[in-house]
């Protein structure tokens, strides 16, 4: 069975900073998807980031990168100038190719100070 | 862009209620989830339906029961709402996997509270 583990549950930063989460995952499959999900407050989660395991380029969406190592089975998630408005519950996902359903990290819940 | 609904955002019930919550989606997905949401446990998979009609249990069906009349809707069912049923529910959809690699799509959730 799959798991994805985030050791951080809870992080804070000052704006304009760059904050790296962490996120690790236990698979034996070799095509798969990795996620990660931003859930501001009060608000609908949205998708961030994705990364399919095939590709070794690291995905990049303008100030979010991720470092995906798979050797390593590690997926982090880079924010660069932090901003107020990138408050959130981060969630990093993971989900088997040609399989519907994502397995869900605890979540790491991430401030950012003014 | 896909839209997801949820009924409520906030719901109040007793215990031993049969409760409903619906969830409406309009970008024609043929997957749809039940999830709820608690502090320190992430996102937990209740039932899944990848079709009308069908349905698959997921990590935690015990006490509920969904329904899946129409392509767009999914409603999960409390039969005898519990305290322990309070939570944050989320429903997501998407494509079939064989057909498109796209991701989940997330209604706004809805907090239950069941006194």
């Amino acid at each position: 069975a799959q798991t994805v583990t985030q050791s951080q549950p809870e992080m804070s930063v000052q704006e304009a900073e760059t904050v790296t989460l962490s996120c690790t995952y236990d698979t034996s499959e070799s095509n798969y998807y990795l996620f990660w999900y931003k859930q501001p407050p009060s608000r609908q989660m949205i998708l961030v980031i994705r990364q399919e395991a095939y590709k070794q380029q690291n995905a990049t969406e303008n100030r979010f990168s991720v470092n995906f190592q798979k050797a390593a089975k590690s997926f982090s998630l880079k924010i660069s100038d932090s901003q107020l408005g990138d408050t959130a519950m981060y969630f990093c996902a993971f989900m088997k190719r040609r399989d519907d359903k994502i397995i869900f990290g605890k979540g790491t819940r991430l401030h950012i100070l003014p | 862009d896909v839209k997801v609904t949820q009924s409520s955002r906030y719901l109040v019930k007793r215990t031993g209620e049969k409760v409903f919550l619906e969830c409406v989606q309009d970008m024609d997905h043929e997957n749809m989830f039940w999830y709820r949401q608690d502090p320190g446990l992430g996102l937990r998979l209740i039932y899944f339906s990848y079709d009308v009609k069908m349905k698959e249990k997921g990590d935690i069906p015990e006490g509920y029961s969904v329904s899946r009349e129409k392509k767009e809707r999914f409603s999960l069912i409390l039969e005898s709402a519990s305290t322990n049923q309070t939570s944050m529910y989320l429903c997501a959809s998407s494509f079939n996997s064989e057909l498109s690699t796209d991701t989940q799509y997330f209604g706004p959730g809805t907090r239950l509270t069941v006194l």
